[in-house]
């Protein structure tokens, strides 16, 4: 059973199109984070929320943590070719924190 | 800086053999982990250090051990090799900073188990 479930699997779209990534769960987590990944490499952390309600913006990139900090999502504006790879979200449970729980992934590809 | 550095970066092993894995980081970092990727699964957690001397389990525990002997190095052991290990392992070092939470990964070692 998968703790996080993350939508779309798979996802293709046109170069400057908007696209928004979900990652949900029924359980709390202390905090959550944002991960890409490219073939054949370990994934690079993107940012992590910790407060219920929590919007961060990278660029073109904003996360939002749910209020009950039972779900998160990762919204792209203007997506471009460069942005293309895998997008994991992970949660923190655990009495320190140390636990984290992947989700499947979002597989996006940006078409020029 | 190099990071977090994995060794070997690509194994075969045959059903039975045992192997370590290698995971070093040069920051300084208390926290260290390792995750399996399988296909369609995502990363899951298999073993964790909150420090030197201290480890616990994660998800999926069964057939791995690891131990922190230095703040450094991170190793994982493969008792005796199943084909349900063949995945890729990753080496994850985390710091928590002034309210701020970062892990980094290692670039992985793809193992396949026959």
């Amino acid at each position: 059973t998968q703790l996080l479930e993350q939508s779309p699997q798979f996802l293709s779209i046109q170069e400057g199109e908007n696209l928004t990534v979900y990652c949900n769960s029924s359980s709390v987590f202390s905090s959550l984070q944002w991960y890409r990944q490219e073939p054949g490499e370990g994934p690079v952390l993107l940012v992590t929320v910790v407060t219920g309600g929590e919007v961060k913006k990278l660029k073109r990139l904003t996360f939002q943590f749910g209020d009950a900090r039972k779900d998160s999502s990762l919204h792209i504006t203007a997506a471009q070719p460069g942005d293309t790879g895998l997008y994991l979200c992970a949660g923190a449970q655990g009495f320190t924190g140390n636990q984290f729980y992947f989700g499947t992934g979002t597989s996006l590809t940006v078409i020029p | 800086n190099a990071g977090v550095t994995q060794t070997p970066k690509f194994q075969v092993l045959k059903t039975g053999q045992s192997m370590t894995l290698q995971c070093a980081q040069d920051m300084n970092h208390e926290y260290m982990s390792w995750y399996r990727q399988d296909p369609g699964m995502g990363l899951r957690l298999i073993h964790y250090s909150v420090g030197a001397g201290i480890t616990d389990q994660g998800e999926v525990p069964n057939g791995y051990n690891v131990s922190r002997s230095t703040t450094e190095d991170f190793p994982l052991r493969l008792l005796s090799a199943a084909p349900s290990q063949t995945s890729v392992y990753f080496c994850a070092s985390r710091t928590v900073t002034g309210g701020t939470d970062t892990q980094y990964f290692g670039p992985g070692t793809r193992l396949t188990v026959l």
